[in-house]
């Protein structure tokens, strides 16, 4: 079966930083997106990543290993709006988007 | 980036009622548009994926006769949740994406439906 795994919920101060994992099992791979959710409201796009590597915009980071099936999210300058749920998702082999549960990110003073 | 607008943003509605949310691709041309429904702190779960002028995939367990989807047009999307009851009462999403997007979606802002 198609999984993906990342924590349910963490908590990072304000002004720090933080890395949200992703690790995925999927029939094929054709990209793996980070999207950012706030309560009540649809999830916006953050990164996508297809190659191996860091891909680095502004106080996001995203970075991949197709050999290890893992992703994770960097979020550096932490600050209160960054508060949101961030859902891992991948692109399998029938270009189809295979969502994990999301992360609830608590950002505290 | 492109955007993807829904209406209503909200809807309140008794049971037994059927309820129309749109989904519409403003500036590109959506080859695929994907219908989410996500229930308060929860993940979203797909239910369906249309394709322009042929009949929607479903995912299992959605009913396909409760959840009707149109997807007429490169730009238009229609959800109709037929004979709504208070266990439909959730967040509807859409989300579509384009032929030359590298796969990404698109998201709507999306519809909160309670029935009472």
């Amino acid at each position: 079966g198609q999984n993906i795994d990342q924590p349910t919920e963490m908590t990072a101060t304000e002004g720090a930083i933080v890395q949200i994992n992703c690790t995925y099992q999927t029939s094929g791979f054709n990209g793996l997106f980070w999207y950012q959710q706030h309560a009540g409201e649809a999830p916006t796009f953050l990164s996508y990543n297809v190659l191996d590597g860091l891909e680095e915009k502004g106080r996001f980071s995203s970075f991949l290993s197709r050999s290890k099936g893992y992703s994770y999210l960097l979020l550096k300058e932490l600050q209160m709006k960054d508060s949101a749920s961030y859902l891992c998702a991948v692109v399998d082999s029938n270009y189809q988007l295979i969502w994990g549960a999301g992360t609830k990110l608590i950002i505290k003073p | 980036g492109a955007v993807v607008s829904q209406h209503p943003s909200w809807v309140i509605c008794k049971s037994g009622t059927s309820v129309k949310i749109e989904c519409r691709s403003l500036d590109f041309q959506a080859t695929t548009m994907f219908w989410y429904r996500q229930f308060p702190k929860q993940s979203l779960m797909l239910m369906a994926t249309s394709n322009e002028g042929s009949k929607a995939t479903y995912e299992q367990g959605v009913e396909k006769d409760k959840f009707l989807i149109n997807h007429a047009s490169l730009t238009l999307s229609t959800l109709t949740v037929t004979s709504a009851h208070p266990e439909d009462s959730s967040f509807y999403i859409c989300s579509a994406r384009g032929s030359s997007s590298h796969n990404e979606q698109f998201f709507g802002p999306g519809t909160r439906l309670t029935v009472l």
